[in-house]
């Protein structure tokens, strides 16, 4: 199996609020988490890739102060979104890829995604 | 600069009607082509096709990666309106991040 949860599914927060949203892997283990952002009817973004141990490596214009990335274990990685804005509002999901052991070559390439979490800021 | 492109953007069809999707690609360390379909929610994983001229199938689904001419094509066979979703065609590039591209929506009308 490959199941990656996300928590919480909806979040609403006033503005300058900080909220953090967990990325789980249920069924295996994930040295490598993705975190990704998608606005309306657009694809998705990649925001930063997350892996176990060691710090995140964010893409150009992300804000790595802004959006925190922890990746504590193999199997949860957590993303910050600090002192929200309204224009931070958008659909944020996680994927997971396997590690080697757990799914050999086409297992770690393949990522598996959360269901996603709305966060709008008022 | 890496790019996957799809088309067409966007598709309405009857069901019971076979549609084809199709993804073309640029990009400068290829790995793999993953589709995924996704709903209301996060995306789904469909398939993964590495190596050239092997058709992937599950189900009414179905999808062949042609690397010389560097596109693939996700059929779908006697569509259903559970069918209905966005489609997207991802890439991996060596550095195992992944490229989407814009994702081709699909509307199965009964």
């Amino acid at each position: 199996g490959a199941v990656v949860s996300q928590h919480p599914s909806r979040v609403i927060c006033k503005s300058g609020t900080s909220v953090k949203i967990e990325c789980r892997s249920l069924d295996f283990q994930a040295t490598t988490m993705f975190w990704y952002r998608q606005f309306p009817k657009q694809s998705l973004m990649l925001m930063a890739t997350s892996n176990e141990g060691s710090k995140a490596t964010y893409e150009q214009g992300v804000e790595k102060d802004k959006f925190l990335i922890n990746h504590a274990s193999l199997t949860l990685s957590t993303l910050t979104v600090t002192s929200a804005h309204p224009e931070d509002s958008s659909f944020y999901i996680c994927s997971a890829r396997k590690s080697w052991l757990a799914g050999g070559w086409e297992g770690t390439d393949t990522q598996y995604f959360g269901p996603g979490t709305r966060l709008t800021v008022l | 600069e890496d790019k996957v492109v799809q088309s067409p953007l966007s598709l309405v069809v009857h069901e019971g009607d076979t549609v084809t999707l199709n993804c073309s690609y640029e990009v400068t360390n290829f790995r793999s082509l993953l589709w995924y379909k996704q709903e209301k929610k996060a995306p789904t994983f469909l398939f993964m096709l590495t190596s050239s001229g092997i058709e992937k199938k599950s189900g009414r689904l179905s999808s062949i990666l042609d690397k010389k001419e560097l596109f693939s094509i996700l059929n779908i066979t006697a569509t259903q309106t559970g069918d209905s979703a966005v489609y997207l065609c991802a890439l991996i590039q060596g550095a195992q991040k992944l490229v989407f591209g814009q994702g081709t929506r699909l509307t199965i009308n009964p």
